[in-house]
């Protein structure tokens, strides 16, 4: 079965800092990877996804395959960046469907 | 344009009480999800729909049963709560074409049994 781990529930960066929260995914299959991020009192949200290789809010996560690992990174983290923010593995379900599974979250807070 | 939105937003049961936690969408989705999430355990799917008048298992879905006589409307129930469901629910959907396509979240229910 697929899994998805994030080992830090807490990181804590300066202002300024680089920032890097780490993803590890297990899954026979070719994977489809997410980050999702939910702000205080906000509901969760898409982040990005890694078939775009996009940006967003300065956020970059390449997947490595060979490490099975979608890191999601950030060269200067802002105090506005502090939130949960989840991996996330698509995998097929029944018929056309997929299913997330989700890691369990790390909290970031970015210090002033 | 709500999105996805949950009713309601907090409730409190005794063991063995039942209730209806209602997911409602405006994006024409086809795919609905329901997950709880628990301390440290981040979210975990109960049930999905990948369509109005069907229902599929997630990965825990012991205790609750769904309904999606709407295309709009995802239905979860509680027959027989117990403290072990004292979690946050939230609804999820999605559009059917494609991969890589995101899951809009609603706000969630916090739902507490006694």
């Amino acid at each position: 079965a697929q899994r998805v781990t994030q080992p830090e529930k807490l990181l804590s960066v300066f202002k300024g800092a680089p920032v890097e929260l780490k993803c590890n995914y297990s899954y026979s299959g070719s994977p489809e990877l997410f980050w999702y991020v939910q702000y205080s009192r906000q509901r969760l949200q898409l982040l990005l996804r890694h078939i775009s290789r996009e940006s967003i809010k300065g956020f970059t996560a390449d997947l490595n395959k060979g490490e099975t690992s979608f890191h999601l990174k950030k060269p200067f983290a802002q105090e506005e960046d502090s939130a949960m923010y989840y991996c996330a593995l698509s995998v097929p379900s029944s018929g056309s469907a997929r299913q997330l599974t989700f890691g369990s979250g790390t909290q970031l807070t970015v210090l002033p | 344009n709500a999105g996805v939105t949950q009713t309601p937003k907090f409730r409190v049961l005794k063991t063995g009480q039942s209730m209806t936690l209602l997911c409602a969408q405006d994006m024409n989705h086809e795919y609905m999800y329901w997950y709880r999430q628990d301390p440290g355990m981040g979210l975990r799917l109960i049930h999905y729909s990948v369509g109005e008048g069907t229902t599929a298992k997630g990965e825990v879905p012991d205790g609750y049963n769904v309904s999606r006589l709407k295309k709009q409307n995802f239905l979860l129930g509680l027959e027989s709560a117990a403290p072990s469901q004292t979690s946050v629910y939230f609804c999820a959907s999605s559009v059917i074409q494609g991969n890589n396509q995101p899951q809009h979240f609603g706000d969630g229910t916090r739902l507490s049994i006694l």
